[in-house]
């Protein structure tokens, strides 16, 4: 069965620090993982996703995250937080080896941007 | 890029009542859709899985006769909520997942909040 946890449900950084949001999964095929971001009272918007191609996998808006098969991890960054990334961070598992599969959910992670 | 389009946006309805809500895939062909709910200040919990032109498939723990999801063609499914009660309160998030520009892709809608008073 696929899970994924998101360590810290809550993590604040200052503007133009660094961002580093965790997420480790376990999958009992080989995993297509996904980070999303949900602004209040709006749905998902993907951020990138991981889908057994490189390692390092670039996405919208600066972020990017790195997928390591040996620590089960793949923890989204940025190297400077905007005040706008303010918002609750998911990330995701694939059911199936696909990104079309339906997405079993970590349990998210707010995050707060100090000015 | 590829839209997913939910109504109502929100909804307000008393209890006992039923609510549906559409879930509609704009400029390419579903040929699955999932339902979603997240309780607030929660994740997202998968409800179900709903392919055209059959029964949709629940998740563990999903009353089916309380959530009636049809999929009646290849662009639009549908979540109707049966006499519903306060706990009903959510908000509902459909995927839809189809071809677009030759990837097969799966893209979210705006979600639905209902609360039932």
């Amino acid at each position: 069965a696929q899970s994924v946890t998101q360590l810290g449900s809550h993590v604040s950084v200052s503007e133009g620090a660094l961002v580093l949001l965790r997420c480790n999964y376990s999958s009992s095929v080989p995993p297509y993982l996904f980070w999303y971001v949900q602004y209040p009272n709006q749905g998902l918007q993907l951020l990138l996703k991981y889908t057994s191609a490189a390692t390092l996998v670039k996405g919208i808006n600066d972020f990017e995250a790195e997928f390591k098969k040996s620590e089960t991890s793949f923890h989204l960054t940025k190297p400077s937080a905007h005040m706008s990334d303010a918002a609750e961070y998911f990330c995701a598992v694939s059911d199936q080896s696909s990104n079309t599969g339906k997405l079993i959910f970590g349990q998210g992670t707010t995050l707060q941007v100090k000015p | 890029g590829a839209v997913v389009s939910q109504h109502p946006s929100w909804v307000i309805c008393k209890s006992g009542t039923s609510v549906k809500i559409e879930c509609r895939s704009l400029d390419f062909q579903a040929t699955t859709m999932f339902w979603y709910r997240q309780f607030p200040k929660q994740s997202l919990m998968l409800m179900a899985t709903s392919n055209e032109g059959s029964k949709a498939t629940y998740e563990q723990g999903v009353e089916k006769d309380k959530f009636l999801i049809n999929h009646a063609s290849l662009t639009l499914s549908t979540l109707t909520v049966t006499s519903a009660h306060p706990e009903d309160s959510s908000f509902y998030i459909c995927s839809a997942v189809g071809w677009t520009t030759n990837v097969r892709e799966q893209y979210f809608g705006p979600g639905t909040r209902l609360t039932v008073t």
